[in-house]
């Protein structure tokens, strides 16, 4: 099976600008969580997806917000971008079932806020 | 608030020896704890996960313990070679579908040859 995919794996932007992220979780996975990893907050789980609902969030701001297609795809996005956003994405999935806890990490995508 | 509490931050190991990583955690609502590697540019990979039924599990060289008491969980690299120098991270959840990992602030282990 393919790994879970993430596009873009590389974004620059500025200040004030909106971003959007894409995730392509492994064939068959209903679930997709996204984290926000950087060196000072480390790894922090911003929100989950299953079957197109929201179901669990984080403890991040309005500005963070993401979608989940009916092909399980999803997408993050992030308006009026600042500094401290500059971070990796990671995208994960999993079945989404109970007992099903395994979740499998993209590459990530790398955004640099200037 | 930290939930899962982990060290040492950095380690290093010669060839051929054991690398111990411990990990704390505060909730005891938690009953899924996996271990994480991380290489420089890619996203972390599962090596390893437990459950608080058992007190350890061993897969190759890497292996688990788990002190339910202490709410303690270590990871033990047997062996340690020079392309297991990564970051790792434990990490820990409620175990019910859609909940969030919590993960420790990670480690980075050095091998050297």
């Amino acid at each position: 099976k393919a790994g879970v995919t993430q596009t873009p794996r590389y974004l620059i932007k500025t200040r004030g600008q909106q971003v959007t992220l894409s995730c392509s979780p492994i064939s068959g996975h209903r679930s997709v969580s996204w984290y926000q990893q950087t060196p000072g907050q480390g790894l922090q789980f911003l929100f989950e997806y299953f079957s197109e609902t929201q179901r669990n969030k984080g403890n991040f701001p309005g500005r963070f917000s993401g979608r989940q297609f009916s092909n399980s795809r999803s997408e993050m996005n992030v308006s009026t971008l600042e500094l401290g956003d500059s971070a990796l994405y990671l995208c994960a999935s999993s079945s989404g079932h109970p007992g099903a806890d395994t979740q499998y990490f993209g590459p990530g995508t790398r955004l640099t806020v200037l | 608030q930290q939930q899962v509490k982990q060290s040492p931050q950095s380690l290093i190991v010669q060839k051929g020896g054991i690398s111990i990583i411990n990990c704390a955690y505060e909730n005891t609502a938690f009953d899924y704890f996996p271990w994480y590697q991380q290489f420089p540019g890619k996203g972390p990979a599962l090596l390893i996960a437990i459950r608080p039924d058992v007190s350890e599990k061993k897969e190759g060289r890497f292996t688990i313990s788990f002190n339910k008491s202490a709410k303690q969980f270590s990871l033990h690299i047997m062996d340690s070679q020079p392309g297991d120098s990564a970051t790792y991270f434990c990490a820990a959840s409620r175990g019910q579908a859609g909940t969030a990992l919590i993960f420790g602030k990670g480690t980075t282990l050095s091998v050297s040859s």
